[in-house]
């Protein structure tokens, strides 16, 4: 069975642009999340997506947006980027989206987003 | 709130040393707790998860990892490093908020094995 699979693997954008990143999440599951790991720190939550619906969103700005398709893929956008926005983007795919806080989340291998 | 406290953030052992990476989690619910491994260039992997099942839990590679609620710490050991073993660990805990699966991950610490 495939695991998360996100692309591009590296990117390298100009302050200012717009960045969109993809994830497939494990076949079977229907909730992804997004992480974003800055060199030297753990993982961050930005959002989570369920059913197509933002289920959780952690303290990033409105330049940061996601969505969830039918197929259970999802799609991050970064607008405006900024030299901060330079990380490792992580898509984490979760058996179910709500009412338990014991899933396993699995990670695929990530984007990296280099702002020049 | 959750936060997880990952103590040291580099840690040299030879080979064949006993591993230990310190964790300890702060929680107003009981929590469901996680270690990853990030190997270079890589996601993350699941190392072990504690579910409540067993404080007292095996994971893969011979790791393993003991709950224990009086210290409110997941300490990860293994009895004997591995050069493999070289990556960056991460402790995690995970708890319900507002109904999504809330995961706030500690700062991580990289592993060095010396041969």
């Amino acid at each position: 069975d495939a695991g998360v699979t996100q692309s591009p693997t590296h990117l390298i954008k100009t302050r200012g642009q717009h960045v969109t990143l993809r994830c497939s999440p494990i076949s079977g599951h229907k909730s992804v999340s997004w992480y974003q790991q800055v060199l030297g720190q753990g993982p961050q939550f930005i959002f989570q997506y369920y059913e197509k619906e933002e289920r959780g969103r952690g303290n990033f700005p409105d330049r940061f947006s996601a969505r969830q398709f039918p197929n259970y893929s999802s799609e991050l956008n970064v607008n405006a980027l900024l030299l901060g926005d330079s990380a490792l983007y992580l898509c984490a795919s979760i058996p179910t989206g709500t009412g338990s806080s014991g899933n396993t989340i699995y990670f695929g291998e990530g984007s990296w987003l280099t702002v020049v | 709130a959750q936060s997880v406290t990952q103590l040291g953030s580099h840690v040299s052992v030879s080979e064949g040393a006993l591993v230990l990476l310190r964790c300890n989690y702060s929680s107003s619910v009981p929590p469901y707790l996680f270690w990853y491994v990030q190997y270079p260039n890589q996601g993350l992997q699941l190392l072990l998860k504690y579910t409540s099942a067993a404080t007292l839990v095996k994971g893969i590679n011979g790791f393993e990892a003991e709950f224990k609620k009086s210290e409110t710490s997941f300490h990860l050991t293994k009895p004997s490093a591995h050069m493999s073993d070289a990556a960056e660990y991460f402790c995690a805990v995970s708890t319900l908020s507002g109904g999504y699966q809330k995961v706030t991950f500690g700062t991580g610490t990289k592993l060095q094995v010396i041969p």
